[in-house]
């Protein structure tokens, strides 16, 4: 079945740094690949995602690139801000074997500092 | 904005007892999925509702956990027996789409945080 890596577990800023987190998916039929971030006891909220047919997507300071040929995909945010701690999961999910299901990365941790 | 609701939002049972949580998804989400989520790791699916009808639960420790979606709306997970080791955040989320069409997001609720003791 599909599984997603994610890198790295922890990552430290400053505040105007910029954060970029990196997954690698296995089944070249995933072709959905979300980003949720989660703040301390609440549920992953979607913050980003994009689809197999494009390289790149971009919202404010947040944007996701992905290779499909090497099968990852990357979170960069810019200019960061200490509301941006929290952790951020990337998944991806395929279409006929999965049933629509999100497999997720195992999560990294940004902290800003200010 | 409409929420995934999901109830309680914190629970604290002694092991070998019951323990049942509810969730409402989004109105029209056809599909709702039950994950998973132990402290430092990302969610991991117990189990996926097409409306009323489970299309996976090969993830769901079936001797202990169960859960149904009667009406195709509302959906309760339950464990009976509880085990020290099932203490985590359940998640509930839904999405509109059935299993067919991808390219639609799932929405979280806020999860309850259950802790066997």
């Amino acid at each position: 079945g599909e599984n997603v890596e994610q890198h790295p577990s922890t990552l430290s800023v400053q505040e105007g740094d910029s954060a970029v987190i990196k997954c690698t998916y296995s089944d070249s039929a995933s072709n959905y690949f979300p980003w949720y971030k989660q703040e301390l006891g609440k549920g992953p909220q979607l913050i980003i995602d994009i689809r197999s047919n494009v390289g790149e997507k971009k919202d404010q300071r947040i944007a996701v690139t992905l290779n499909k040929t090497a099968k990852h995909f990357s979170l960069h945010i810019t200019e960061t801000q200490p509301e941006d701690s929290a952790v951020y999961f990337c998944a991806a999910r395929g279409i006929y074997n999965q049933g629509g299901k999100l497999i997720f990365g195992q999560g990294t941790e940004l902290s800003v500092k200010p | 904005e409409a929420e995934v609701a999901q109830s309680p939002r914190y629970k604290i049972t002694e092991k070998s007892q019951a323990v049942a949580f509810w969730c409402d998804p989004i109105s029209g989400h056809a599909t709702l999925y039950w994950y998973r989520q132990i402290l430092g790791q990302g969610p991991e699916l117990l189990v996926q509702f097409q409306d009323e009808s489970v299309v996976d639960d090969s993830q769901l420790p079936k001797d202990r956990f169960s859960a149904e979606r009667l009406k195709g709306v509302d959906s309760t997970l339950k464990i009976q027996p509880a085990e020290l080791g099932d203490s985590a955040m359940y998640l509930c989320a839904s999405r509109r789409s059935g299993t067919g069409a991808v390219n639609t997001e799932a929405f979280f609720g806020q999860g309850t945080r259950l802790t066997v003791v």
